[in-house]
């Protein structure tokens, strides 16, 4: 079974803090995902990225960024957390290819403070 | 860039009675449709898929219908079972590159003992 593993499930973090999320996936996927999920708005994808150091903007970008240094390692970076960043974040993987499904972590539920 | 309504965003039905979730898509170019299921403290979990060029999918209790005409897709569930108490999320994508999602709102099942 594909596992995808975000390294915190809960993390608390103040306005102005740079915070860092980790995901890592064991299947070998090209394709990698960050949403974020807010109520009555469904996932938002943040940032995706189909290699390694590649990078793509998804809908909702601003205010964040990534790191994709390893093919099994995607992390999302909070420059400067605002607490309109509170939310749930989610990680998937995906293989290269047309309508390959896509894994989720059980996310990471952020609060700022 | 596409769009994806869900309707509704909650449903309550009584165990053992049928379930409909309904998606309408704004992107005649979306082509695959897939629908997830995410259960309390986990991450959304694919449980049917379908592509553009198939009208209808079973599998065992759940099922998907496309309309491209309409720009519509939905998921039914018969024979409800307490199990089945959870968000579903629809989406939608267009074959290119890493397959971006579009996600629904998400609707949340309560299946009534």
């Amino acid at each position: 079974d594909v596992k995808v593993t975000q390294s915190s499930r809960y993390l608390v973090k103040r306005t102005g803090e740079k915070v860092f999320l980790e995901c890592v996936q064991d299947m070998d996927h090209e394709n990698m995902f960050w949403y974020r999920q807010d109520p009555g708005l469904g996932l938002r994808l943040i940032y995706f990225s189909y290699d390694v150091k590649m990078k793509e903007k998804g809908d909702i970008p601003e205010g964040y960024s990534v790191s994709r240094e390893k093919k099994e390692r995607f992390s999302l970076i909070l420059e400067s957390a605002s607490t309109n960043q509170t939310s749930m974040y989610l990680c998937a993987s995906s293989s290269f290819g047309f309508n390959q499904p896509q894994h989720f972590g059980d996310g990471t539920r952020l609060s700022i403070l | 860039g596409e769009n994806v309504e869900q309707h509704p965003s909650t449903l309550s039905v009584q165990e053992g009675d049928s379930a409909v979730i309904k998606c309408t898509y704004s992107d005649s170019a979306s082509n695959y449709f897939p629908w997830y299921k995410q259960e309390l403290g986990k991450g959304p979990q694919l449980i049917i898929d379908i592509r553009s060029n198939v009208g209808e999918k079973k599998d065992q209790r759940i099922a998907v219908t496309l309309n491209k005409t309409a720009k519509h897709f939905s998921l039914h569930i018969t024979e409800t079972q307490p199990e089945d108490s959870a968000v579903y999320f629809c989406a939608a994508s267009i074959n290119q590159g890493a397959q971006k999602l579009v996600f629904g709102q998400g609707t949340r099942l309560t299946i009534n003992p």
